[in-house]
């Protein structure tokens, strides 16, 4: 089975700064590929789908890019109400793996 | 409003067998692929099983795979996820989630229940 490996595990920065998140994949996977965010207590939330897609309603600070095997998430301006844990997910063929997930503080 | 609503959680002891249920509302169950995921006390987010629109495609991760069975009834909007032989790892939050495209279960997650607590232990 293909291994999804998110770094960082977790990372402090300062409101305004440019976060990136990275996932890399075992072995090279099809162009559908998830971002997820998830606030402390709170049920997981599609950010990205096909790997750069915006879901309807979120904010545009937030972007994917990638293919292949490495894929990334960057919040282009770090606000207060992104503290959270992002997950990625492989989501072209099962298993429908996630990454270990990144924890997002505030500095 | 498109909502997931899971039920049949609570405290079971080691070996034994629990079902939980999926209820769907605000858009047409029988066209979408849905899934079960889990989470652990602290830890991150586990896909378990997947299964097509029509329960033809069933998928189902190593851990659970002959313990778990992913079925749904269309006619009553309802997702199932029956769990036999529980162990004490399988304790997490167990999630109901809808894929975002139609006639697909190769898609990202769209709408998620509210999750369900099963703990396993003596």
């Amino acid at each position: 089975d293909i291994q999804m490996t998110q770094s960082p595990s977790s990372l402090s920065a300062s409101v305004g700064d440019r976060v990136t998140i990275t996932c890399r994949a075992s072995q090279g996977i099809g162009n559908c590929f998830a971002w997820y965010q998830q606030k402390s207590g709170k049920v997981p939330k599609v950010l990205i789908y096909a790997a750069s897609t915006l879901q309807s309603g979120v904010p545009s600070r937030f972007s994917g890019s990638g293919s292949g095997t490495d894929f990334t998430l960057t919040i282009s301006s770090l606000q207060p109400e992104d503290v959270a844990t992002y997950y990625c997910q492989k989501c072209d063929s099962a298993p429908l793996t996630f990454g270990g997930g990144t924890k997002v503080e505030i500095k | 409003q498109v909502q997931l609503v899971e039920s049949g959680g609570g405290v079971v002891q080691p070996g034994r067998s629990l079902r939980l249920s999926c209820a769907a509302s605000g858009f047409t169950l029988s066209t979408y692929g849905m899934y079960w995921v889990r989470q652990a006390p602290g830890k991150g987010l586990e896909w378990l099983t997947s299964i097509s629109y029509d329960g033809s495609y069933i998928y189902y991760a190593d851990s659970v795979k002959g313990r778990f069975t992913i079925s749904r009834e269309n006619s009553k909007n309802t997702l199932y996820l029956q769990m036999n032989s529980l162990r004490t790892e399988d304790t997490a939050v167990y999630y109901c989630a809808k894929c975002r495209v139609t006639y697909d279960v190769d898609d990202a997650f769209d709408i998620w229940g509210q999750g369900t607590m099963v703990t396993v232990s003596s």
